[in-house]
């Protein structure tokens, strides 16, 4: 079982929908979590974290924690065709991130 | 003024050689990384330091040597490169406390080995 799996896509939506991710994670040690996002060519930029269960907004995103069920998500509302790059989960076992090997999003105008 | 920065941007060479990939934050950070993305954008960790010191070495060729002059940076020497060495290279830092365990990354080290 990989550490993280994360849906590799293309995951496609139209202009103003909501785009969800999803990412689910073997190490019941993870804390906290982590959701970057990776433009064609440039370096990872970090988006939000969460470490508690539930959700978390800021602004169009919304992280979702589920330690339990060793779930974590990434909704983004009203998508525009700038949030189209490749978005990756990390959980944070033991001080160091894990990257899954993420979802590409589009999105199209 | 750039908060992790790496050099060069890219790297052509050949088979044999031997290359060093330099790195430096500025933002004040204790902890430095390595990390490869291969061909699939998988990214994977390598090496981390904290104030010098390594704490992670992942299951790398000993070809990949890092060093941590000082807390600020932290260089990959990379002996006899071979075709699989051939990836993105991206350096790291992070802070102390839950919203410092987020990495910032550097811009990374596109490696070509022909």
């Amino acid at each position: 079982q990989k550490e993280v799996e994360q849906n590799s896509g293309p995951l496609s939506v139209p202009e103003g929908a909501i785009a969800s991710l999803n990412c689910t994670y073997s190490d019941r040690g993870s804390q906290s979590f982590f959701w970057y996002r990776q433009y064609s060519g440039k370096s990872p930029e970090l988006i939000m974290f969460i470490y508690s269960n539930g959700d978390k907004e800021d602004g169009r995103f919304t992280a979702q924690l589920n330690k339990a069920s060793q779930y974590v998500s990434l909704l983004i509302r009203d998508s525009q065709p700038s949030d189209s790059a490749t978005y990756l989960c990390a959980p944070n076992p033991g001080g160091k991130l894990i990257f899954g090997q993420g979802t590409e999003l589009s999105v199209k105008p | 003024d750039t908060a992790v920065s790496q050099t060069p941007k890219y790297l052509v060479t050949q088979m044999g050689n031997d290359k060093s990939i330099k790195c430096e934050q500025n933002l004040g950070h204790d902890t430095m990384y390595w990390y490869k993305q291969d061909s699939k954008k998988f990214l994977k960790i390598m090496f981390s330091y904290n104030n010098k010191e390594l704490i992670i070495n992942e299951t790398v060729p000993n070809r990949f040597s890092p060093k941590s002059p000082d807390k600020a940076h932290l260089n990959l020497h990379i002996n006899s490169l071979e075709l699989g060495d051939s990836a993105v290279y991206f350096c790291a830092s992070s802070g102390q406390g839950p919203a410092n365990y987020g990495y910032t990354f550097g811009s990374g080290t596109r490696l070509t080995v022909v």
